[in-house]
């Protein structure tokens, strides 16, 4: 079946500094791959996605890049803010032949991002 | 504003004692699921609806019920809860369209003792 791993958290950094959190899959089809962001007392809130080998997704200074040979996306951001601090999934949606899907999301465990000034 | 309300977003339950959490969408979505988060597990999914009358289970269905009787409304059902099942419940809703991303609810925390 379908799989996401994420690199072990927490991952606690100090402003300015460059972001990684890895994201790998496991996947029988075409999957998209999506990351969410989950703010402290909310729900999760789509960040960027892709929905295919080499798109690069990005918002918010945030960027992914699919890599289907490494099935690899992972999530980077230039300069974080003490705002990013947040968990974060990689998820990834499967597409069927057809270009059809019933849309489950498969999550990965999600990596707690501190912040700090 | 287009979202997706649950409610209530605290339950304090004692085991066995039926309970619903509702879920409620006003973007006109086909496709309704909820998932659990627990720590170090992630997001697993329940149940979901690919539309009305039309429900099947997830990953994770034991201990669960729910219905699809009109498109908005998607309630949980715990027709007898236990301990294992205390953790944070999500809704969530999406078009039928492969590359088109999930909307959630802001959750409810549940605890039962």
């Amino acid at each position: 079946g379908n799989s996401v791993t994420q690199m072990e958290g927490p991952v606690t950094l100090s402003e300015e500094a460059f972001l990684t959190i890895n994201c790998t899959y496991t996947a029988t089809g075409y999957p998209s791959l999506f990351w969410y962001v989950q703010y402290p007392g909310e729900g999760l809130q789509l960040l960027l996605k892709a929905t295919k080998a080499d798109d690069k997704g990005s918002n918010k200074g945030f960027e992914a890049t699919y890599r289907k040979e490494t099935t690899s996306f992972h999530l980077e951001k230039g300069s974080v803010q003490v705002s990013d601090s947040a968990v974060y999934f990689c998820a990834l949606s499967e597409v069927y032949a057809g270009g059809t899907s019933y849309g489950k999301l498969t999550f990965g465990q999600g990596t707690i991002l501190t912040v700090h000034p | 504003e287009a979202q997706v309300t649950q409610n209530p977003r605290y339950l304090i339950t004692v085991t066995g004692k039926k309970l619903t959490v509702t879920c409620s969408q006003n973007m006109n979505h086909e496709y309704m699921s909820w998932y659990r988060q627990d720590p170090g597990l992630g997001l697993r999914q329940i149940y979901y609806s690919m539309n009305v009358e039309v429900t099947d289970k997830g990953d994770v269905p034991e201990g669960y019920k729910v219905s699809r009787k009109e498109k908005r409304n998607f309630p949980l059902i715990l027709e007898s809860p236990s301990p294992n099942q205390t953790s944070l419940y999500f809704c969530a809703s999406k078009v039928m369209t492969y590359n088109s991303p999930l909307h959630f609810g802001n959750g409810t925390r549940l605890t039962v003792t």
